[in-house]
């Protein structure tokens, strides 16, 4: 099955600067990349993902790169407001094919400090 | 998402005791998920289900059992059997095909009296 890495496990930012969170994954036939951010408490929603036919992908303040070369892929946040302050997770299909579930790094714990 | 509902929200069980957890989905997903969050740690999956009376095992099924009888439900059975059942329970739902957005209900947490 897939192993995802995510780091790092916190990272504290000024309001303002950019985020950058890391994952690599293990399994090479994957090819769908989703990105998660969890309030405290609260369910995990999707904000971004990625397939493997492109490298980047942006929405607004939001941004996703893959390099399937080297199977890792990244979250980029610029303007970082206070609201972005959560856990944010990335996934990676549990197998190749995606139809059983996915595998989840262990989590990035993003701070904005004001 | 208001499209998948988890109950209860908070759950207690004794020692010995078998608690199901259930979840009810609208979306008229094919697929269901069950996962397990522990603090520091990621989502890591207990159950999943493709189709109706069809389910596999996940990383961590051991103590846990599922039904999938109706399309909308996945109902999760935490038994005696699973020795650290305190956890933060979530399920989700996506379209069939794999390699689809996963979406998540509110959680049920689960603690030992």
């Amino acid at each position: 099955g897939e192993n995802v890495e995510q780091h790092p496990s916190t990272l504290s930012v000024q309001e303002g600067d950019s985020a950058v969170i890391k994952c690599t994954y293990s399994d090479s036939a994957s090819n769908y990349f989703p990105w998660y951010k969890q309030e405290l408490g609260k369910r995990p929603q999707l904000i971004i993902d990625i397939r493997s036919n492109v490298g980047e992908k942006k929405d607004q303040r939001i941004a996703v790169t893959l390099n399937k070369t080297a199977k890792h892929f990244s979250l980029h946040i610029t303007e970082t407001q206070p609201e972005d302050s959560a856990v944010y997770f990335c996934a990676a299909p549990h197998s190749g094919g995606g139809a059983d579930g996915l595998t989840f790094g262990k989590g990035t714990h993003l701070i904005i400090q004001p | 998402d208001g499209g998948i509902t988890q109950s209860p929200k908070y759950l207690f069980r004794k020692e010995g005791q078998n608690v199901t957890l259930s979840c009810e989905q609208n979306l008229n997903h094919d697929a269901m998920y069950w996962y397990r969050q522990d603090p520091g740690q990621g989502l890591r999956l207990i159950y999943y289900s493709q189709i109706v009376n069809d389910f596999q095992k996940g990383d961590i099924a051991e103590g846990y059992s599922v039904s999938r009888e109706k399309k909308e439900s996945f109902p999760l059975t935490v038994t005696s059997a699973q020795k650290n059942p305190t956890a933060f329970y979530l399920c989700a739902s996506s379209m069939s095909g794999g390699n689809q957005p996963q979406h998540f209900g509110d959680g049920t947490r689960l603690s030992i009296l």
